[in-house]
């Protein structure tokens, strides 16, 4: 089957420490997101990438960091700078430019909790 | 004027009737729109995508595109109360250090009382 997986569901950590979230895609999607949501808030871009060994910050890099070395994987640090690290992450990945179809696809997100 | 708004509701409608989404658009955004459905605690699901002015359905869904009018529908026929959720509507832009990126409004919340 193909799609988007996350890495673990639910993560749990102390302050001050790093934490990398997994994301890894069969999709042969060039396009990856990563994304943050806050209880009863949208989506807000940290990073995308639109190919491999390549990123852009998105609205919210601060405090955050990406890595693009294959295809299907677009693994996010939240670093201990990040001030509020608690939140819902999302990845995402869209079809290769070129196919015509621009929707992004979901995985089903990382729940992280930092006390 | 935000890229992508949307009205965050709650909107509430009885079981069988039509629920109607909303969305505008600023000139800041592609001509391809993108309606999505999230419940509660999990990720976003396509529900749509929708490039050409005009209707697109799909089953018990509708998107409409009114490119004179920068907005973009989501209706739902008959509702059901497994249609409650939040809805995102979403577009194509420009990222401002390079690429293209997905712009989501912040989702209208759906109630379809039983």
């Amino acid at each position: 089957d193909g799609g988007i997986t996350q890495s673990p569901k639910y993560l749990f950590r102390k302050e001050g420490q790093n934490v990398t979230l997994s994301c890894e895609q069969n999709l042969n999607h060039d396009a990856m997101y990563w994304y943050r949501q806050d209880p009863g808030q949208g989506l807000r871009l940290i990073y995308y990438s639109q190919i491999v060994n390549d990123f852009q910050k998105g609205d919210i890099a601060e405090g955050y960091s990406v890595s693009r070395e294959k295809k299907e994987s677009f693994p996010l640090t939240v670093t201990s700078a990040q001030k509020n690290p608690t939140a819902f992450y999302l990845c995402a990945s869209s079809p290769p430019p070129g196919t015509g179809s621009y929707e992004q696809y979901f995985g089903p997100g990382t729940r992280l909790t930092v006390t | 004027q935000k890229e992508v708004e949307q009205n965050s509701g709650p909107l509430s409608v009885p079981e069988g009737a039509i629920a109607s989404l909303n969305c505008t658009y600023s000139d800041r955004v592609s001509q391809s729109f993108f309606w999505y459905r999230q419940y509660s605690g999990k990720s976003p699901e396509l529900i749509m995508s929708i490039y050409s002015n005009g209707d697109k359905e799909d089953g018990r869904f509708t998107a409409q595109l009114n490119k004179a009018s920068q907005y973009v529908s989501l209706l739902i026929r008959d509702s059901q109360p497994s249609d409650s959720a939040t809805y995102l509507c979403a577009s194509r832009g420009e990222g401002v250090t390079g690429g293209f990126k997905t712009i989501f409004g912040a989702g209208t919340r759906l109630f379809v009382k039983a």
